[in-house]
């Protein structure tokens, strides 16, 4: 059973546009939400991350947004880099459970020069 | 569906016992699979790449006699933590990527065991 999915396996966009990445999760338990970037042969490197207790948060050039109501969340990074071209994951992770985390399948993102 | 199944989904044993985790690829070949340990506030650490049919290369840091990976098949990535310890307690998540030759396919993400050591 997936908690947590990430419906896009890939996502193209061209160098200074914006990437939006979506994920979208189905226990309402969740309370905290995490992106990863993962470049091949290499774990996944932690990217930015959201509490429930809050809509927004912003890093740089990454932005996490997340939407309870519709137990969605995405990504967005503005201006693209060729250097995000990467697997991005989503995963989230609830009190109740240990805060062991459920992670997406993740988005293959390719920036274009 | 889980395209990746990882069992147990938790365990608890004793000091001193060796446990094992299986991860596998349900509805595709894995040439590599992943061991990764969470640690608190969700930080991620991977321990070692998996490759079938040949040995797993491990992180540094990571004690490959304490934690043992076999990759026998194409579907099937084990690993085992010997003569458990409670500092072991964790939880353990695997992830498969698909064979070589598929573009754009993504890593999978078993659903982790939780291991609990008295």
């Amino acid at each position: 059973d997936q908690q947590v999915k990430q419906n896009s396996p890939s996502l193209s966009v061209q160098e200074g546009r914006i990437s939006i990445l979506n994920c979208d999760y189905t226990n309402s338990m969740f309370d905290y939400f995490l992106w990863y970037k993962k470049y091949p042969a290499e774990g996944p490197t932690f990217l930015i991350s959201i509490s429930s207790i809050k809509d927004k948060n912003e890093d740089g050039r990454f932005t996490v947004f997340l939407n309870k109501s519709a137990k969605h969340l995405s990504l967005h990074i503005v201006p693209s880099q060729p250097g995000d071209s990467a697997v991005y994951f989503c995963a989230a992770s609830a009190p109740y459970n240990n805060n062991d985390m459920r992670f997406g399948a993740g988005t293959r993102l390719t920036v274009k020069p | 569906g889980a395209v990746v199944s990882q069992h147990p989904s938790w365990v608890i044993c004793k000091s001193g016992t060796s446990v094992k985790i299986e991860c596998r690829s349900l509805d595709f070949q894995a040439t590599t699979m992943f061991w990764y340990r969470q640690f608190p506030k969700q930080s991620l650490m991977l321990m070692a790449t998996s490759n079938e049919g040949s040995k797993a290369t491990y992180e540094q840091g990571v004690e490959k006699d304490k934690f043992l990976i076999n990759h026998a098949s194409l579907t099937l990535s084990t690993l085992t933590v010997t003569s458990a310890h409670p500092e072991d307690s964790s939880f353990y998540i695997c992830s498969a990527e698909r064979g070589q030759g598929l573009l754009n396919q993504p890593q999978h993400f078993g659903d982790g065991t939780r291991l609990s050591i008295l």
